[in-house]
């Protein structure tokens, strides 16, 4: 597609349950990143793809967090049993490494408009 | 371990005066890609600006440009001719491995949220 897209927009879950969001990168790109970001904070790193394969999940928060990319291109954050502090926007993004090309056209990372989930 | 830090939780500027935004990192990789994004009120991330490690000039994107020092390993992001749509959270990001297809994770800041003043 034109740009990364996520779903759903927004999600609204009691505690307890198990919640799936979904990011369809740009259309190439071989990285794909998650982050988490609360409010009126920063992002904090949750884990990134290369092709299908995750070389660093060190930034999932706990064991109830997990994902997965298939076919190099769209990737599922799940997150099982929810609890109210994972309550955040969800934001994925892409890029597409080109050797000796500089942003934008290489190199550059694209963001999703996020998930917004609200855990009660 | 990669880390970045932005000190400056929250700036004013006047309008149409120029600002610099803080930004320090930290990485043991000679090789590596800096970044500015900015974060307006509806959620989105801009990306404004890329320094590469081994680029010899620093970068300018319009009204952007980013002072790299790289003995300091800080990486400034410097608007010049502030305007009231300029008002946003910035974010500083760092990419590792940027030489090779190998690095791909990036970390950003805290952020530093920027007021522009009338």
């Amino acid at each position: 597609g034109a740009g990364v897209s996520q779903s759903p927009s927004n999600k609204v879950t009691e505690k307890g349950k198990d919640v799936e969001l979904r990011c369809d990168p740009i259309s190439g790109h071989t990285a794909l990143y998650w982050y988490r970001q609360s409010l009126g904070q920063g992002l904090e790193f949750l884990i990134y793809f290369q092709g299908n394969s995750a070389p660093d999940k060190s930034g999932l928060p706990s064991d109830r967090f997990s994902a997965e990319r298939t076919g190099g291109s769209v990737s599922t954050l799940t997150i099982q049993r929810t609890q109210q502090e994972d309550s955040a926007v969800y934001l994925c993004a892409s890029s597409h490494f080109l050797s000796g090309r500089r942003p934008p056209s290489g190199n550059t990372i694209y963001f999703g408009e996020g998930s917004w989930l609200t855990v009660v | 371990a990669q880390k970045i830090t932005q000190t400056q939780p929250g700036m004013f500027v006047q309008e149409k005066e120029a600002v610099t935004l803080d930004c320090t990192y930290d990485t043991s990789d000679p090789s590596y890609g800096l970044f500015w994004y900015k974060q307006p009120s509806s959620g989105e991330m801009i990306f404004l600006i890329y320094q590469g490690s081994y680029d010899q000039q620093n970068a300018t994107e319009g009204r952007y440009s980013l002072n790299f020092q790289k003995a300091r390993k800080s990486a400034n992001l410097v608007i010049s001719a502030s305007q009231l749509g300029d008002s946003a959270m910035y974010f500083c990001a760092m990419r590792e491995g940027e030489v090779n297809t190998g690095g791909f994770k990036t970390i950003f800041g805290a952020g530093t949220r920027l007021f522009v003043k009338a």
